[in-house]
């Protein structure tokens, strides 16, 4: 089974704080992506990326940062962190290029800045 | 992106009853997924209908897809309480999965 881990499921920090989300997949899938969660909104795309040192700005990009170095590991990086930012984080990935396969996902930071 | 819309919200039946969801989009697309939801497993893939196929089924889930109304609907046979979860379709349209926002179903014992 393809398992896909995240640092923290509870997180809080302080406004102003940088923030770092660290998710790992061990299934050696090329795309890996961040989303944010929020009621009623279903998922929105924060960025994505489909190689290492690849990365593409989704829907909602602004005040979020990517690092991807090696293969298995993508790092979701909130500069400084607004309360605006409090959300549920979600990672995934997914075999091969494009979109033609399913998204695993991590089971998410809940993330709550005070 | 546009979010695709999902209808119902919230869906509420007895176990043992056929649920139906209901998933709309706006653009032309590669697939749709649907995905579940719930508290012990987080997100999880249930099926991929390609663009070209009209039904598709796996398990006690079946689903359709319509290009011609864009739309696409999820049924669920003979729940059960573990069916309880919220549902999301994503169209893959142009390398991006477009989410709708889900289908909060509550099976009652």
């Amino acid at each position: 089974d393809v398992k896909v881990t995240q640092s923290s499921r509870y997180l809080v920090k302080r406004t102003g704080e940088k923030v770092f989300l660290e998710c790992v997949q061990d299934m050696d899938h090329e795309n890996m992506f961040w989303y944010r969660q929020d009621p009623g909104l279903g998922l929105r795309l924060i960025y994505f990326s489909y190689d290492v040192k690849m990365k593409e700005k989704g829907d909602i990009p602004e005040g979020y940062s990517v690092s991807r170095e090696k293969k298995e590991r993508f790092s979701l990086i909130l500069e400084s962190a607004s309360t605006n930012q409090t959300s549920m984080y979600l990672c995934a990935s997914s075999l091969g290029q494009g979109l033609a396969y399913e998204q695993y996902f991590g089971p998410g930071t809940r993330l709550t800045v005070t | 992106s546009q979010q695709g819309e999902e209808d119902p919200q919230a869906l509420s039946i007895q176990e043992g009853e056929n649920a139906t969801m209901n998933c709309s989009y706006k653009t032309s697309i590669n697939n749709l997924q649907w995905y579940r939801q719930n508290s012990g497993r987080g997100l999880v893939h249930l099926i991929l209908i390609r663009s070209n196929e009209r039904e598709k089924h796996s398990g006690r889930l079946r689903v359709t897809l319509d290009t011609s109304k864009k739309s696409s609907s999820l049924l669920i046979t003979a729940s059960r309480a573990a069916d309880t979860a919220s549902y999301f379709c994503a169209m893959n349209s142009n390398y991006q999965l477009i989410w709708g926002a889900g289908t909060k179903l509550i099976i009652k014992p």
